[in-house]
């Protein structure tokens, strides 16, 4: 199975400031038609998990444009600038490439 | 708009199955593929498997010899069996739609595997 490892596991952040959270895959998620198949979800308290980022680097509709990620074919960013309380949450990144489909274990975002 | 509903029992006695069904409204299931993911106590999530717009199934290997997906597309609905179950299993499971990602999650029900 790819292992998803996201670092840290928990980051607060003051109002209006930037964050970055890390995920690092153990096999690359870079497939040969140039797709990079991680993902990015957002669990806020009491709701379900919600799309922020598609293939890297692909903003989900209706998703902040706060909301940005990157990466290569192991490693990968998301970046959240000028963080407001409605993001606070859980983080996942996720990888889509192969059969498990699997998660990392999530960044839990609160504010100072 | 789409919109997923999980629905059925909170608990479920050791060694017994688990039926979980997800209804859909506002997109048919005859397109794209259905999964089901569950998250457990400690946030862990888990990918369990998702059934297609064609009706063929994939399986998390850790799951395969327990897991069945299947679907109704008379009433638009997907359905989730799990037998065999342990405390293990006790987790808030989530029906969502695969189009370039898991984009639409169901709202999420807790099932509590205890005797």
């Amino acid at each position: 199975d790819i292992v998803m490892t996201q670092a840290p596991l928990s980051v607060s952040v003051t109002p209006g400031e930037s964050a970055s959270i890390s995920c690092r895959s153990s096999k690359s998620l870079l497939h040969s038609n140039g797709i990079t198949y991680v993902y990015w979800y957002l669990q806020k308290p009491g709701k379900s998990p919600q799309l922020l980022i598609y293939r890297m680097s692909n903003l989900a509709s209706g998703v902040p444009d706060r909301f940005s990620g990157s990466g290569s074919e192991t490693d990968f960013t998301l970046k959240i600038s000028r963080v407001e309380a409605e993001d606070v949450g859980i983080y996942y990144c996720g990888q889509l490439l192969e059969n498990p489909y699997t998660f990392g274990a999530g960044t839990k975002l609160e504010l100072k | 708009e789409v919109q997923l509903q999980e629905s059925g029992p909170g608990l479920v006695k050791p060694s017994q199955s688990l039926s979980l069904t997800c209804s859909v409204t506002g997109y048919s299931i005859t397109s794209n593929y259905w999964g089901w993911i569950r998250k457990f106590p400690g946030n862990k999530m888990e990918w369990m498997g998702y059934i297609s717009y064609s009706g063929s199934t994939s399986y998390n290997p850790s799951l395969k010899s327990r897991i069945s997906i299947t679907r109704d597309t008379s009433k638009n609905q997907f359905f989730l069996q799990l037998n065999s179950v342990t405390t293990e299993d006790t987790a808030t499971y989530y029906c969502a739609r695969y189009g370039s990602s898991f984009d639409y999650w169901g709202q999420g029900v807790m099932v509590t595997v205890s005797s």
